[in-house]
């Protein structure tokens, strides 16, 4: 059964940075991209960005809100992918999803607050 | 960017009635491939969204019947044929055309 869990996360000072880790199971990672979508307090869905898989070269696109400040990762060996947050600002308060393209299979969500 | 536009912004619905939800995008969503990159999720209360329709007509695995997806171009449409108490949540539709994949403000559908 496919599987997606955020870790990381938390209380953060405006400014400073933090990493979110997406853990997969039930597939593997390294044959899919796979995206960062983030949520506002209320709010609608953002997509933040995603890594392609290895096959399609394994970059990166950004959200220009985001662009220059966040960086995403991967590491196939461990089925894990990563969001750095550096620079984070008041409004990167969020819960932040992973999910893999195309979209099909969502983590429960972390919440980041900047504060 | 793109933009999503949903309408209704919410709706309320009596169980065993029909229930639908339009997404207009700011320009056209067909891709040279022939598919269109349109999808639409639910996110219940408290829970990550979940797939529902992608490229516009076609439901995700274990999505109930009563779940269409229809459209063409930049007008799309997700009907629920009989709204059931669980259907409650809100729905977004999302391109997938072109980045950054933009998302609807999102429908808010209630049970009366």
């Amino acid at each position: 059964e496919v599987h997606l869990v955020e870790s990381g996360g938390g209380l953060v000072q405006p400014g400073r940075s933090l990493t979110l880790s997406c853990t997969a199971s039930g597939f593997n990672l390294e044959d899919y991209t796979l995206s960062w979508v983030r949520q506002a307090p209320g709010k609608g869905l953002e997509w933040v960005g995603f890594i392609r898989s290895q096959t399609y070269g394994g970059t990166t696109e950004y959200a220009a809100s985001v662009k220059g400040r966040f960086t995403i990762s991967r590491d196939d060996s461990k089925n894990i992918a990563y969001l750095q947050m550096n620079s984070l600002k008041t409004e990167d308060t969020a819960v932040y999803y992973c999910t893999r393209d195309p979209y099909d299979y969502w983590g429960r969500g972390r919440l980041v607050t900047v504060s | 960017d793109i933009v999503m536009t949903q309408t209704p912004v919410s709706l309320s619905v009596t169980p065993g009635q029909p229930a639908s939800i339009s997404c207009r995008s700011s320009q056209s969503l067909l891709y040279t491939d022939g598919k269109i990159y349109l999808d639409w999720f639910l996110q219940r209360p408290g829970q990550s969204p979940q797939l529902l329709i992608y490229e516009v007509f076609n439901r995700f695995s274990g999505v109930p019947e009563r779940f269409s997806g229809s459209g063409s171009g930049t007008d799309f449409t997700l009907e629920i044929s009989r709204v059931e108490a669980e259907d409650i949540g809100v729905y977004y539709c999302m391109q997938a055309l072109q980045l950054p994949p933009t998302f609807g403000q999102g429908t808010k559908l209630e049970i009366k």
